[in-house]
């Protein structure tokens, strides 16, 4: 089965502040999609990355980076220097190859304050 | 850029009685989706969708629901005899591609339709 754990439920930083979002995943699958996903208080769905179990190069998008470790089932998100907008939940989702369901961690609640 | 759009922002309806969630997907995209939230949880997968057919669906999505792409534009998601259980926000989803190395399988996803059932 397919499990994606988030455990950190709410964090709170201060501006500027770096933060890393953890999250753990569960698969059986040798080949495996990992996704972080951003829900800003208006509510949408954000795609941030997504990553192929077959490529453990660490990505670095701006302030944001991830780091993938296929040894220990974990893809965290880091923000570096973060803002009062990057206040929002952030969702990990794990996907199987030949699937179309996405399946979304529960989510862990940043708060930036000024 | 362009956008996936959703109405209504909010439906309130009766318990029993059948709703329909519209979504307007990006123009050019194949693959569409219908996610679900209920309040404080997690994002759960319903349906995908392509060429006019299911593609995938989970245990969720039981006879109650369906979805539709009723012309070259629209794709509605129908649930009927609603359940207070069914509250919840409702994304629609959208992306060009699926998978494959350098295929864009980036998901699109609407503002959603906050669904009240009473």
């Amino acid at each position: 089965a397919q499990k994606v754990t988030q455990a950190q439920t709410e964090i709170s930083v201060v501006e500027k502040e770096d933060v890393t979002l953890d999250c753990v995943y569960e698969t059986r699958d040798t080949t495996y999609y990992l996704f972080w996903y951003k829900q800003p208080p208006s509510g949408e769905l954000v795609f941030l990355i997504r990553r192929n179990s077959f490529d453990e190069q660490n990505e670095i998008s701006g302030r944001y980076s991830w780091n993938f470790q296929k040894s220990t089932s974990s893809f965290n998100f880091t923000i570096t220097a973060s803002q009062v907008v990057d206040s929002a939940v952030y969702f990990c989702a794990l996907r199987r190859p030949g699937g179309f369901k996405t399946i979304f961690g529960a989510g862990t609640r940043l708060f930036v304050k000024a | 850029e362009p956008e996936v759009t959703q109405t209504p922002s909010h439906q309130v309806t009766q318990m029993g009685q059948e709703v329909i969630l519209r979504c307007v997907p990006i123009s050019n995209h194949l693959y569409f989706y219908w996610y679900r939230q209920i309040l404080g949880q997690k994002v759960e997968f319903l349906v995908s969708f392509y060429n006019n057919e299911i593609s995938e669906k989970s245990e969720i999505f039981d006879d109650q629901f369906s979805v539709e792409r009723p012309d070259g534009s629209n794709f509605t998601l129908k649930i009927r005899s609603t359940k207070l259980e069914d509250s919840a926000m409702y994304f629609c989803a959208s992306s060009e591609g699926w998978e494959g190395f350098g295929t864009n399988e980036k998901l699109f996803f609407g503002s959603g339709t906050q669904l009240s059932v009473l």
